[in-house]
């Protein structure tokens, strides 16, 4: 089963616009979520978390925002730049014992910010 | 501040044999997590070793094991490999601390089971 969903494989942006990725989960244990960057040949680069206590969370150009109520999470970059253009991981943790240091992560979705 | 660093980056193995991937946390880090990545999907967990005993297991077969040494560097061991084994395999540490943890990932060993 597929506990966090990022159902949309690839998005196009131009450049200095909204860029705005979706992730759905379907644990109402998870209660830290993550957002990670993703270029070729690299591991994940951590870019913004948020806290299941907060609903917004801001670092620069990057917001996440959370809905617990819907079980949904976004990251908003503005403006998006070509640098960006990279796969995006959404990932979500609970806490307990059997959860110790395991991010379940979705499925990665495509960005591409066009000149 | 050094990050992570796996090595190899690149390894082929045949079906059957067994491989040792090497991962060095992040400085001051204490905390190592390993994950599988297979095409087009997310990283999967598959353990995590805190002062040197393992602290967490996803859902891997026991063929799939690992160590931390006292300077928290990390290994992952693959017996019996399959195909289904080729994957990219990232190694993440963290310091656990206030609020929660955040794990920073190496650039990954890409393995190849023929």
């Amino acid at each position: 089963d597929q506990q966090v969903k990022q159902n949309s494989p690839s998005l196009s942006v131009q450049e200095g616009r909204i860029s705005i990725l979706n992730c759905d989960y379907t644990n109402s244990m998870f209660d830290y979520f993550l957002w990670y960057k993703k270029y070729p040949a690299e591991g994940p680069t951590f870019l913004i978390s948020i806290s299941s206590i907060k609903d917004k969370n801001e670092d620069g150009r990057f917001t996440v925002f959370l809905n617990k109520s819907a079980k949904h999470l976004s990251l908003h970059i503005v403006p998006s730049q070509p640098g960006d253009s990279a796969v995006y991981f959404c990932a979500a943790s609970a806490r307990g014992s059997s959860n110790t240091g395991k991010l379940i992560f979705g499925q990665g979705t495509t960005l591409q910010v066009k000149p | 501040e050094t990050g992570v660093t796996q090595s190899p980056t690149h390894l082929i193995k045949t079906r059957g044999q067994q491989v040792t991937l090497r991962c060095s946390s992040q400085s001051g880090h204490n905390t190592v997590s390993w994950y599988q990545q297979a095409l087009g999907q997310g990283p999967q967990f598959i353990f995590q070793y805190y002062r040197e005993e393992e602290n967490g297991r996803g859902n891997f077969p026991p063929r799939f094991s690992g160590l931390q040494f006292p300077n928290y560097s990390s290994e992952l061991n693959v017996n019996a490999l399959e195909l289904d084994d080729s994957a990219l395999y990232l190694c993440a540490s963290s310091l656990p601390g206030a609020e929660r943890e955040t794990q920073y990932f190496g650039p990954g060993t890409r393995l190849l089971v023929l």
